[in-house]
């Protein structure tokens, strides 16, 4: 069946650190992964794309990787700050859906 | 731009009564889909619609009707509320599927007793 897996529910990281991410998957060959950031009470944010021939994306202090061969993907936060503090969802594209994995709320300690 | 926007924001059913929940988008987009998110279980697709007058069932349809006349309206209809319908609804839309990202509206909170 079909699985998407995020590392560990939670992540505390002290600020200025890096916080990596997480996203495993099996069964699917998605053309596209997605990761969005979500605060308590609201809707999912879209942070970034990245493409199944892209091994890397970035966009600001935020970095994706995307390994076909190892089903994975790393998303990762630079010099992290208590405002990114929230929880962050991985998602993957196949047969116009988009499925969901349950999403690792990371705290970032002053 | 309003984005998507969704109502109501809070709804206590009772066991077999019948509601719809709303779901607009001003942005033109032809891909729209409705989300259950419940703890631990993160979002589960319930339905979608690539344009005005073609839906699809998603992960978990039972118990949810959608219809789509018009591309800025998304609407998902309960038809006999139960338990475990009880949960936060999220309608997104996108101008493509996987290719783009979602927009996602506030989310409307149901309880069914």
């Amino acid at each position: 069946s079909q699985k998407i897996e995020q590392n560990s529910e939670a992540l505390n990281i002290q600020e200025g650190k890096t916080a990596t991410l997480t996203c495993n998957y099996t069964n699917y060959s998605p053309a596209y992964l997605q990761w969005y950031r979500q605060d308590p009470g609201r809707g999912p944010v879209f942070l970034l794309l990245i493409r199944e021939n892209e091994k890397e994306k970035r966009k600001e202090r935020l970095k994706v990787t995307f390994d076909t061969t190892l089903k994975q993907s790393l998303f990762h936060i630079t010099a992290s700050q208590p405002a990114d503090s929230a929880t962050y969802l991985c998602a993957l594209s196949s047969d116009y859906k988009l499925s969901f994995g349950a999403g690792t709320t990371v705290t970032v300690r002053a | 731009n309003a984005g998507v926007t969704q109502t109501p924001k809070f709804q206590v059913l009772k066991t077999g009564q019948s509601m719809t929940l709303q779901c607009a988008q001003d942005m033109n987009h032809e891909y729209m889909s409705w989300y259950r998110q419940d703890p631990g279980m993160g979002l589960r697709l319930i339905h979608y619609s690539v344009g005005a007058g073609i839906t699809d069932q998603g992960e978990v349809p039972n118990g949810y009707n959608v219809s789509r006349s018009t591309t800025e309206d998304f609407p998902l209809r309960l038809l006999s509320a139960a338990p475990s319908q009880t949960s936060v609804y999220f309608c997104a839309s996108s101008y493509e599927i996987g290719g783009a990202g979602q927009y996602f509206g506030p989310g409307t909170r149901l309880t069914v007793t």
